[in-house]
């Protein structure tokens, strides 16, 4: 079957760094997503990656291994902004997007 | 460019009742999408359209019924509401669904409650 697991809730502080992972089971595996999402908000794009290795953007950057069915978002110089959840998604074979629950992010002074 | 818009903001609905949420795009994308978001669960898609006059249904699409006869709009339609479809509804759309893995632009959503 088609499957994504993300923590419920993490909490950083900060200034930090903090990774949130995703594992995934998708048949026909066509790239995997992160969207942040704000209490009350919409979805917004983060990042896709489709090959294996580290995409960087700013402070966020993406990490995927196909052969593992894993990827990281990782969070560097926290700021309270930051607080969000942050949903991961997988595209199988018919560009259909298969969705984590959510990460729910805590950022503390 | 106001993106996607989607209406009602908030509804509050009977049992039984008739309900439409209306979704409008300007970004001339060909595909469109309707999820519904519950606590505690992922976004699960309801429908989707891949371009003008075509439609499909996704994880969960009884009790929802949609139409495209333009671009722009894509309209959710529950027919009989039920307590079960208290949620929060987005419009996505993307530039083509069949052509690769493009990004989904969601709307603002609109906040259901049945009673």
């Amino acid at each position: 079957g088609q499957n994504i697991d993300q923590p419920t809730e993490m909490t950083a502080t900060e200034g930090a760094i903090v990774q949130i992972n995703c594992t995934y089971q998708t048949s026909g595996f066509n790239g995997l997503f992160w969207y942040q999402q704000h209490a009350g908000e919409a979805p917004t794009f983060l990042s896709y990656n489709v090959l294996d290795g580290l995409e960087e953007k700013g402070r966020f950057s993406s990490f995927l291994s196909r052969s593992k069915g894993y990827s990281y978002l990782l969070l560097k110089e926290l700021q309270m902004k930051d607080s969000a959840s942050y949903l991961c998604a997988s595209m199988d074979s018919n560009y259909q997007l298969i969705w984590g629950a959510g990460t729910k992010l805590i950022i503390k002074p | 460019i106001a993106g996607i818009t989607q209406a009602p903001t908030s509804q509050i609905l009977a049992a039984g009742r008739r309900m439409t949420l209306r979704c409008t795009q300007d970004m001339r994308h060909n595909a469109m999408y309707w999820y519904r978001q519950d606590l505690g669960l992922g976004l699960r898609l309801i429908h989707y359209s891949n371009t003008a006059g075509t439609t499909g249904k996704g994880e969960v699409p009884d009790g929802y019924s949609v139409s495209r006869a333009n671009t722009d709009d894509f309209p959710l339609t529950l027919a009989s509401a039920v307590p079960s479809q208290t949620s929060v509804y987005f419009c996505a759309s993307s530039d083509d669904r069949t052509g690769g893995p493009d990004t989904q632009y969601f709307g603002p959503g609109t906040r259901l409650t049945v009673l």
